[in-house]
């Protein structure tokens, strides 16, 4: 069983442009967080979706930055017109339906983005 | 709101002695409390967690914490320091409810040789 996928691992993207981030969860689950991770900072909390929902976007910068999870497909994070402060590490977790031992979250291994 | 600290940036242990990474928490209600390791260039790997029951929890790794509720702490520890256990730790919290968690900013050990 495949763990939690992310593509690409690296992206480079010059500031105005779009960044389009993939996830796809591990087999058999539902739900999907995205968190980012500024350099020598912590994770934060920026999304969480089940299959073509948006269920809690609290964490979300108000504009450029938009989440999906369709029927078909992997996640998708999509920054457009990014800046420098865009740079980061951001990080996908997904979880069984249902789940409710907190520690069945798992995470992927991230995509590095870099502005420049 | 829920918070996290980790006070320590950085933990040098010489391997073989014992480390502690310190980590204390603020929320309402009961806390779900976990350890997150980080490898370079990896994604967050979980250590171990305090739901309820004993206050010493023991972990992968030969890890364990000590969930103190009057002190709002819940320190890392292990008795032995490996080399291979230096990376990147975190402590997160996560209320009783809600899917999310929060994170604290990181401590990084590392284990002389």
């Amino acid at each position: 069983n495949a763990g939690v996928m992310q593509n690409p691992r690296h992206l480079v993207r010059r500031r105005g442009q779009e960044a389009r981030l993939r996830c796809s969860p591990m087999k058999g689950h539902s739900h999907v967080y995205w968190y980012r991770q500024l350099p020598e900072e912590g994770l934060k909390f920026m999304v969480y979706l089940q299959k073509e929902n948006i269920i809690d976007e609290s964490g979300m910068p108000k504009e450029r930055f938009s989440a999906e999870f369709p029927k078909e497909g992997p996640s998708i994070l999509r920054i457009q017109q990014v800046v420098r402060g865009d740079s980061a590490a951001y990080f996908c977790a997904s979880s069984p339906e249902g789940w409710t031992d907190p520690s069945e979250q798992y995470f992927g291994p991230g995509t590095r983005l870099t502005v420049t | 709101a829920q918070s996290v600290a980790q006070p320590e940036d950085q933990v040098n242990v010489a391997e073989g002695n014992p480390l502690t990474v310190k980590c204390t928490y603020s929320v309402s209600g009961n806390p779900y409390l976990f350890w997150y390791v980080q490898y370079p260039n990896r994604g967050l790997q979980f250590l171990l967690k305090y739901i309820t029951g004993d206050n010493l929890v023991k972990g992968s790794y030969g890890f364990e914490a000590e969930f103190n509720k009057s002190q709002t702490s819940f320190h890392l520890k292990k008795p032995s320091a490996l080399v291979s256990d230096s990376a990147l730790y975190f402590c997160a919290v996560k209320k009783n409810y809600g899917q999310n968690f929060v994170f604290g900013p990181g401590t990084r050990l590392s284990v002389l040789p």
